[in-house]
C-alpha cells in the first residue's frame, strides 16, 4: 500500500492566493482527517471526515478554510486567501473507524506552505 | 476539555531503556491513551495504545497507573532511530459517536552514541 499521499509537498505562494492542498487516503479507511502544525501551536486538528461526511470541524480557524470530500478517496483543504500566518505544515491522516474497533491513525508525508 | 502533559525534552543513551511519560489528570473513562512519534521531517507514526491494562508490542511498552492519570512509554533499548519526538495523546469520545486526537506537545527524544 502507497500509505496516505498528500499533494503537493511543498507550497509557495503570496499572500492573497488562494492553495488548495489535496490528500489521497489509503483505500478502505472510512475517516479522514486535517492537522496543521506550526512551533506555536504544535499539531492541531483542523476538520475531521467520516464516511465523507464532516463530523468536527471546530478547528477550522475560520471562514477563509474550507476542506472537502467528494469521494472515499480523495479530500482537498482549502485556503482563500492565504495570509502569512497560515505558514504551516497541514498533513492528512485516514483511518478505518468504527465502534468495536481503536483505530490507529496514518499520517501522510506533509505538506509544508509558506505564505510570503 | 482533556489535556496531556509532557516533559520538552530528554535524553538517553544508547541501548538503555528510556522511560517517557505523560500526565492526563483530566482523562476520563472512555479515553484511550495513544502514543505517536514523528521522525524529522515526517508526519507522526502511531507507536502504541491502551485503556487500563499495560500493553506490549514489538516498538514499546505502555504502563498505565492503576487510577488512569498518568502513563509511561517505554522503550527498552533506545537506538539512534528513536530520535523524534514522542506524543501522548488522549483518544477523546463524545456522546455523539464521534471522537477527537488531543495532541499534548510532545517529548523531544536525544539518542546518544
Amino acid at each position: 500500500d502507497a500509505g496516505v499521499i498528500q499533494s503537493p509537498r511543498h507550497e509557495v505562494t503570496e499572500m492573497g492566493q488562494e492553495v488548495t492542498l489535496r490528500c489521497k487516503p489509503i483505500s478502505g479507511h472510512n475517516s479522514l482527517f486535517w492537522y496543521r502544525q506550526t512551533m506555536m501551536r504544535g499539531l492541531e486538528l483542523l476538520i475531521y471526515f467520516n464516511n465523507n461526511v464532516p463530523i468536527d470541524d471546530s478547528g477550522m480557524p475560520e471562514d477563509r478554510f474550507s476542506a472537502k470530500m467528494p469521494n472515499a478517496s480523495f479530500s482537498t483543504l482549502k485556503i482563500q486567501p492565504s495570509e502569512p500566518r497560515d505558514s504551516a505544515v497541514y498533513f492528512c491522516a485516514s483511518s478505518l473507524t468504527s465502534e468495536e474497533y481503536t483505530d490507529t491513525q496514518y499520517f501522510g508525508p506533509g505538506t509544508r506552505l509558506t505564505v510570503l | 476539555d482533556a489535556k496531556t502533559t509532557q516533559p520538552n525534552s530528554m535524553e538517553s543513551n544508547e541501548e538503555e531503556p528510556v522511560h517517557l511519560p505523560c500526565n492526563h489528570s483530566t482523562i476520563s473513562g472512555t479515553d484511550y491513551i495513544h502514543w505517536y512519534r514523528q521522525l524529522p521531517s515526517q508526519g507522526p507514526e502511531y507507536v502504541i495504545h491502551g485503556l487500563t491494562s499495560n500493553v506490549n508490542n514489538r516498538m514499546a511498552s505502555l504502563a498505565i497507573a492503576e487510577d488512569r492519570k498518568s502513563s509511561t512509554l517505554i522503550l527498552h533499548r533506545a537506538t539512534l532511530r528513536d530520535a523524534a519526538v514522542y506524543y501522548c495523546i488522549l483518544r477523546v469520545h463524545y456522546v455523539s459517536g464521534t471522537y477527537k486526537y488531543i495532541f499534548g506537545t510532545g517529548t523531544r527524544l536525544k539518542v546518544l552514541a
